[in-house]
């Protein structure tokens, strides 16, 4: 069965970046693409971007742009999300969602708490 | 800058029929937004319901549903069930990009 488990919650320091990983299991990962997802505490869903896990291509939201990079490793069907310059407004779950035209399978979401 | 606008919140009674709207900024919503719709319960992940606009997943109850409406997107739920209260969230396809509403919040009462 598809599942995408992602990694455990990060405390950091405004300034500092944050790296989130997203392991997919049960398909091929290169035949699919891999959106990145955040929720502030109490707030609406918010689209960053999205992967080709095919070619490595990559959209960003233009909110984003400049501050956020998404990579994967094919080899270890993982997708990462970088986010750099954090402040507090930053402090959300992260998710990674897969699809292209649809984003059906959800990772569990990445708390990520900046705080000085 | 795209705003996408779904109601804030709705109430529907146990068995009756609600539907949740999603409009666009830019105009009418048409096919080529490729909507998707989202179920998200407190502390949850969000789970999905529709995409492209009326297609359902494998695992989309059957009283959900999904279709453009007035130029808008929109999400039926027909025989609403208490489990069903929620946060429901749209999505539409900009070009490349994509751009959430800012959800709706649905009480069951």
């Amino acid at each position: 069965q598809v599942q995408l488990v992602q990694s455990g919650a990060e405390v950091k320091k405004p300034g500092a970046s944050v790296k989130v990983s997203c392991k997919a299991s049960g398909y091929t990962f290169t035949t699919y693409a891999m959106h990145w997802v955040r929720q502030a505490p109490g707030q609406r869903l918010e689209w960053m971007g999205y992967l080709n896990a095919g070619n490595g291509n990559t959209r960003y939201s233009q909110k984003f742009q400049g501050r956020v990079t998404i990579t994967r490793d094919t080899s270890a069907s993982t997708a990462y999300m970088e986010l750099s310059s954090l402040r507090s407004e930053d402090t959300a779950i992260y998710y990674c969602a897969r699809g292209y035209l649809e984003l059906d399978y959800w990772g569990q979401g990445t708390l990520v708490t900046v705080s000085s | 800058q795209t705003v996408v606008t779904q109601e804030p919140s709705l109430t529907v009674s146990p068995g009756g029929t609600v539907t949740l709207t999603c409009a666009s900024s830019t105009g009418a919503v048409t096919s080529g937004y490729y909507p998707n719709w989202f179920q998200q319960k407190p502390g949850q992940a969000p789970r999905t319901l529709i995409y492209s606009t009326s297609n359902k997943h494998s695992w989309t109850p059957a009283r959900f549903s999904g279709s453009l409406l007035g130029g808008k997107a929109a999400l039926t739920l027909s025989g609403v069930q208490p489990e069903d209260e929620a946060d429901y969230y749209c999505l539409l396809y900009y070009s490349g990009a994509w751009v959430f509403g800012g959800g709706t919040k649905l009480t069951v009462l």
